[in-house]
């Protein structure tokens, strides 16, 4: 079973569209939970991380619900600069002093369309 | 500013030779990783170091190695033993309890 699955994509979207993404994760004992969004070929960078509470961040709303070990991503209002991939992150290994492994999901493309 | 510096961008290696990938970090953060991100998959980790001097084998960790001589630094290695070394290279850190990693801008590795 996979670690952390999200949906396969791609997705393209109009301008102005609203559009959810989802993941699942394996591990219970998971901690902590992040969405990455990562441009072509450039380096993931941390979108938000995700809170037990859900949280919303202008446009961008991530929800976490633990029973079912499942983490989404709403996006408002798509915007052209929207476009990448977005990753969702659990950290659930602990790796000794303290510190923490992230298990990455592959990730799902969104292309905002003019 | 603070960051994470990966070198060179882009590397081209032949059959046969070991290439060094450079990564080095002014955060002050204590941990340390290297990942591989191959077209339309998701990052695999290679090697992690928490402290100087002590590092740890990852999931893909054969054909590949790592040293970790100062807190700064934590260069990747990658021999001639790893077969497909073609793939995009990123090392990350992270301080102590923080739960996010901080990404370096990523290496290329092309085998011509």
């Amino acid at each position: 079973r996979k670690e952390v699955e999200q949906d396969p994509g791609p997705f393209n979207v109009p301008e102005g569209a609203t559009v959810a993404f989802n993941c699942t994760y394996s591990n219970s004992a998971s901690q902590s939970f992040f969405w990455y969004r990562q441009d072509c070929r450039k380096e993931p960078k941390l979108l938000m991380s995700v809170y037990s509470s859900g949280n919303e961040d202008g446009r961008f709303t991530a929800q976490l619900n633990r029973a079912s070990q499942y983490i989404s991503l709403l996006i408002r209002d798509s915007k052209l600069s929207d476009s990448a991939t977005y990753l969702c992150v659990v950290n659930g290994i602990e790796a000794g002093a303290g510190s923490y492994q992230l298990t990455f999901g592959k990730g799902t493309k969104l292309s905002v369309i003019p | 500013d603070g960051g994470i510096t990966q070198s060179p961008k882009y590397l081209f290696r032949k059959e046969g030779q070991n290439v060094t990938l450079s990564c080095e970090q002014n955060l002050n953060h204590d941990a340390m990783y290297w990942y591989r991100q191959d077209p339309g998959q998701g990052l695999r980790l290679i090697y992690y170091s928490q402290i100087v001097n002590d590092f740890q084998k990852g999931d893909i960790a054969e054909g590949y190695s790592v040293s970790r001589e100062k807190k700064e630094s934590f260069p990747l290695t990658v021999t001639s033993a790893q077969k497909n070394p073609t793939a995009f290279y990123l090392c990350a850190s992270t301080k102590g309890r923080a739960r996010y990693y901080t990404f370096g801008s990523g290496t290329r590795l092309t085998v011509v």
